[in-house]
């Protein structure tokens, strides 16, 4: 699977848009881009992936690059309860299931 | 509905011991996978379980070992504990046996001394 590369820490204004990059430049064409967060205390949740098309759903918007070597998850109004850690993971859809998480970006969403 | 769950939430065993946990996917997800995590990491892969048959195996040792139930909840057993092993152990299900999205439990948090 690619390695995926994000920042350690970002911080965002509650009510405005949260921007999070990652960068893929390794990922390969049935690659698909999936984002996961954990807020403190809890397990990870599912947000969204995909594969070359932008996505929505009711809680992000996922921006895939034309070229695929990067993509941004978008949280539109961030509230105080978006404050995790977010994983950009970049997985195969093989048989397998098997997570790898990296160290992933830590948003601080600040009143 | 329920979502994962997992127990006990807490832990404290002393090293040489052994532990069991246990989970209970969502409502029809028949398969379970653990994780661990340790403080300040993101969660590693142990096991996935689908259909009661081990589906793919982490690089832990032989110290750890789960099993499916036909219920299909699940339980992960680890040995000869060591003070390494202390970390939150989370347990996540899915529909299939190769989806990648899963649910995950609150976790239990194994403390070693």
């Amino acid at each position: 699977d690619a390695k995926t590369t994000q920042p350690t820490s970002m911080d965002c204004a509650e009510g405005r848009a949260a921007n999070l990059p990652c960068n893929h430049s390794t990922i390969s064409g049935n690659e698909y881009v999936y984002w996961y967060r954990q807020i403190h205390s809890q397990g990870p949740q599912y947000i969204i992936h995909g594969l070359k098309n932008n996505e929505t759903n009711e809680m992000a918007s996922l921006i895939i690059t034309e070229d695929r070597k990067s993509s941004t998850l978008i949280l539109p109004h961030a509230t105080l309860r978006d404050t995790a850690v977010y994983y950009c993971i970049v997985l195969s859809n093989n048989a397998g299931n098997m997570l790898t998480f990296g160290g992933g970006t830590r948003l601080m969403v600040k009143p | 509905d329920a979502g994962v769950t997992q127990s006990p939430t807490h832990l404290i065993k002393t090293r040489g011991q052994h532990v069991t946990l246990r989970c209970s996917p969502i409502s029809g997800h028949k398969s379970v996978s653990w994780y661990q995590q340790v403080l300040g990491q993101g969660p590693q892969f142990i096991f996935q379980y689908y259909e009661k048959e081990e589906r793919g195996r982490g690089n832990f040792p032989d110290r750890f070992s789960a099993r499916q139930f036909p219920n299909y909840s699940s339980e992960l057993n680890v040995n000869a504990l060591l003070l390494g092993d202390s970390a939150l152990y989370l347990c996540a299900s899915s529909l299939l046996g190769s989806s990648y999205e899963q649910y995950f439990g609150p976790g239990t948090r194994l403390t070693v001394t």
